[in-house]
């Protein structure tokens, strides 16, 4: 079963300071990908990154990396030199790559805030 | 970016009656998805759609909830009849499936349902 968690309810940070955010995940399957979304306060849904499972290397898109640990279900999102725009919620999801459903999980979120 | 019109974007009814959610997925995906999402907090799976089929559904999708893609048009979520716990935002996702460049969920903005 597929199933995505994240502890961190909440979390802030200062105007420039690097933020990581914490996921886990279970999964029984080998092929998988991870997903990072932010939701502005407008409800909107903004796609960051994403990681398969079968790359061994870090992804990095702009500022924001992961930091992927597979043999712990662990992967977290670092942004760089984080800004007041960056508060929002920040959602990790899950999807099986050979799924006959195609289903995609989310955890439950982490509400950051950067200050200015 | 590709974009997911959700219509309407604000729907308040008396429970018992029916709701009909709107979603215009981005063209040529394949695949499409209804989560529910109450005061900003977890979003969750409702069901996905393929080919016409309901691949898969969540126990959030209640015997009173249908979706459906007449002839490629909108992919609706019905409710019917509602209920005062049916209060929530409502988000449709599509995506092109695991073949995609990414796989990743392409959001609306939400439909926020409000049952009296």
């Amino acid at each position: 079963a597929q199933r995505v968690t994240q502890v961190q309810p909440t979390g802030s940070s200062q105007w420039g300071e690097e933020v990581t955010l914490d996921c886990s995940y279970e999964t029984s399957e080998y092929f998988y990908r991870i997903f990072w979304y932010r939701q502005l306060f407008s409800g909107e849904m903004v796609f960051l990154i994403y990681q398969p499972s079968f790359d061994t290397q870090n992804q990095r898109s702009g500022r924001y990396s992961v930091v992927f640990q597979k043999s712990f279900k662990s992967i977290s999102l670092v942004i760089s030199a984080s800004q007041p725009e960056d508060s929002g919620t920040y959602f990790c999801a899950l999807s099986e790559l050979y799924s006959n459903t195609n289903k995609v999980v989310f955890g439950t979120g982490t509400r950051l805030q950067v200050l200015p | 970016g590709p974009k997911v019109l959700q219509i309407p974007s604000h729907q308040i009814i008396d429970m018992g009656q029916m709701v009909t959610l709107n979603c215009d997925p981005v063209s040529n995906h394949l695949y499409f998805y209804w989560y529910k999402q109450i005061l900003g907090q977890q979003m969750e799976f409702l069901v996905n759609f393929y080919n016409g089929k309901v691949m898969e559904k969540s126990k959030l999708f209640k015997d009173q909830f249908s979706v459906e893609r007449p002839d490629g048009s909108y992919f609706t979520l019905k409710i019917q009849p509602t209920a005062l716990e049916d209060s929530a935002v409502y988000f449709c996702a599509s995506s092109s499936g695991q073949g995609g460049a990414t796989g990743q969920l392409y959001f609306g903005e939400g439909s926020k349902l409000t049952v009296l």
